[in-house]
């Protein structure tokens, strides 16, 4: 069974700070690590998924990386607005196609 | 333009009912799924349906049964309802069964069960 654990459960950051957080996974038998974006009343939304070990990918102000060989990935909000305020899950795969999602962090974006 | 629907959105029934979930999706997927999001804020994979064949199937008491007419559809029924079926379920979609093409999800549908 993989458990895939997400910290901090929920991070109160100022408008314009940068911040960061932490999706941990079982690394064996690893295949993909999701990041979602879901808003309250809406449904999740795919930020990026990564397979590689090493693997940064980037969607403006977002970016995340990811070490399968240690089992964890962070998410990266550089210069964080309003907008970024939301739930980011995490999810994890392994080779048979099995998806566990993280509990999520709670992002708050303080003006 | 939805890309993944659900209805109803809200779902307000009495112990014992039977009652189905509605999912469409328009966007050509192999793939299809049903998540339940538990009192405690996870989501968890219940079904997953490919080309209108079941793929996944996990821990889920057989009062729940998913069916498929077609590959853009997978709709969910539950026979007689329990108060711990309250929860929001979640309908998504990928291009094919892999775990690496990211997923469409719906909106969601709160179920109620009194």
């Amino acid at each position: 069974i993989l458990n895939v654990e997400q910290s901090p459960q929920s991070l109160h950051v100022q408008e314009g700070d940068s911040t960061n957080f932490t999706c941990s996974f079982p690394s064996s038998n690893f295949y993909a690590l999701h990041w979602y974006r879901w808003e309250t009343a809406k449904s999740p939304e795919a930020l990026f998924v990564m397979t590689l070990n090493g693997d940064e990918k980037k969607k403006g102000r977002i970016s995340a990386t990811l070490n399968t060989k240690e089992g964890y990935s962070y998410l990266y909000i550089k210069g964080s607005q309003p907008e970024d305020s939301a739930t980011y899950l995490c999810a994890s795969s392994n080779r048979d196609d099995k998806i566990i999602f993280g509990k999520g962090t709670r992002l708050h974006i303080l003006p | 333009d939805t890309a993944v629907s659900q209805t109803p959105k809200y779902l307000v029934t009495q112990m014992g009912n039977d009652k189905s979930i509605k999912c469409e999706q328009n966007l050509g997927h192999d793939t299809m799924y049903w998540y339940k999001q538990d009192s405690k804020k996870f989501l968890k994979i219940m079904f997953s349906y490919n080309n209108k064949e079941l793929i996944i199937n996990e821990t889920v008491p057989n009062r729940f049964s998913p069916k498929s007419p077609d590959k853009a559809h997978l709709n969910l029924h539950i026979n007689s309802l329990e108060l711990g079926d309250s929860a929001v379920y979640f309908c998504a979609s990928s291009q094919v069964l892999d775990s690496v093409y990211e997923q469409f999800f719906g909106p969601g549908t709160r179920l109620t069960v009194l």
